[in-house]
Formats: C-alpha cells, structure tokens, sequence
C-alpha cells in the first residue's frame, strides 16, 4: 500500500518569512497527492492537488506545491507566511485501490 | 450547505460499551471514509466504501465495524470500547473517481474511552 512521511513534526516560522513544508511518499506508480490543513477544532480542508501535467501545482491561500518523481517528493511552500496561517498541514497519497493515506502531520506555528 | 455532518460530536464511554458514529453526506457521493486522528501520527484510515452495501478495510481496521446500507450514511461500530479508542474520528466523502474531486470532511467526533 502507499504512503506518506512528513519528516518535521513541528516547525516554526516568523510572520512574512517563506515556508517550505517536506512530503515524501512510497507508491509504485504514479500518485495521486495531496496537502490539506486542518486548523484547531476543525476537518481538513484541501490546499492543493496533483493528479498529472505540470509538476507546479497552485492551490488556495497563496500555497503552491511541487511534485518531483525523481525523490518521490511533494513539498508544500509559501513565500510569505501570515499568522493566520498557523495551523496542521498534512500531505496525502491516493491510489488506485481506492484508499487515502496521510502522514503524521506537521504543525506550523507562525511568530509575530 | 451540510456536507459531511458526524453525530455525536463528543462521547465519554466506559470500557466495554458500545456505541456507533454516524456519518452523513448529502452531496450524493460514492466513496465515503473513516478516519483516526491520534497525536503524532496523523489521520489513519480504518474502514472505507465504494458504493451502497459495500466496506472495506483499512490500516486499523481490528475493534471496528461499518455498515453503509444507505448511500448517504455510513456507520462506525465499537461493539466493545478500549481505551486505545480514544481518538478523534474523521468521516470523510468524496466522488466516485479519485481524479474528480478532493475528500470532504466532517468536524469530527471525539470519543474518550475510561
């Protein structure tokens, strides 16, 4: 079966200073990947998927991603974080039995 | 606009009880999904379905089960609570083909076993 690793369980940034959060997946054949947030209390709520073509995906918030077969990599970034973007992101991999799997998660606390 | 809506939102159980979640979309999806969430290991998935009448497994699936005989409904079992249980529990939908849409998902539920 697929899955995911996000190797930095907690990361710290300050307001305005750019953001790149590590995904790193096991699967076979082509993924389908995907980085989702989940703010305190809440579900998950989609940022951005990648199902084929252009390596670069953009998604919501200003958040962009980029798949790189080569390291089975689907790292999340940002070039300018708000506070408001403090919360859990977690990056997912689809397959074609069906299934989502996650990765453990990583929480972003952003400085003032 | 509903969505994926999970009742109960919060349940203290005894060791031993049973109880069922439940989980219901009303954006005529096919696939629907249970979920753990525990701290430090993300969201695992217990069980899923395709379709009306259908389940599956999924990484931890042992102290659970589901029935989805309503298309909008899909229902989570503990027929005899652990503490290990303790979690909060995800239900998500989504469309029939992967590459047609993102998962949606509830508020969750929080179930604390004593």
């Amino acid at each position: 079966a697929q899955s995911v690793t996000q190797p930095d369980i907690h990361i710290t940034v300050s307001e305005g200073a750019s953001l790149e959060l590590r995904c790193n997946y096991s699967y076979g054949a082509t993924p389908y990947l995907f980085w989702y947030v989940q703010s305190p209390g809440q579900g998950l709520q989609l940022l951005l998927k990648y199902f084929s073509g252009d390596t670069l995906v953009q998604g919501i918030k200003g958040f962009e991603a980029e798949f790189k077969r080569s390291q089975s990599s689907f790292n999340l970034r940002k070039p300018s974080v708000h506070w408001s973007d403090a919360a859990e992101y977690f990056c997912a991999v689809g397959a074609g039995n069906n299934d989502m799997r996650f990765g453990a998660g990583t929480r972003l606390t952003v400085k003032p | 606009n509903a969505g994926v809506t999970q009742t109960p939102k919060f349940r203290v159980l005894k060791t031993g009880q049973s109880m069922t979640l439940l989980c219901a979309q009303d954006m005529n999806h096919e696939y629907m999904y249970w979920y753990r969430q525990d701290p430090g290991m993300g969201l695992r998935l217990i069980h899923y379905s395709v379709g009306e009448g259908t389940t599956a497994k999924g990484e931890v699936p042992d102290g659970y089960n589901v029935s989805r005989l309503k298309k909008q409904n899909f229902l989570l079992g503990l027929e005899s609570a652990a503490p290990s249980q303790t979690s909060v529990y995800f239900c998500a939908s989504r469309p029939g083909q992967i590459n047609t849409g993102e998962l949606f998902f509830g508020e969750g539920s929080r179930l604390t076993v004593l």
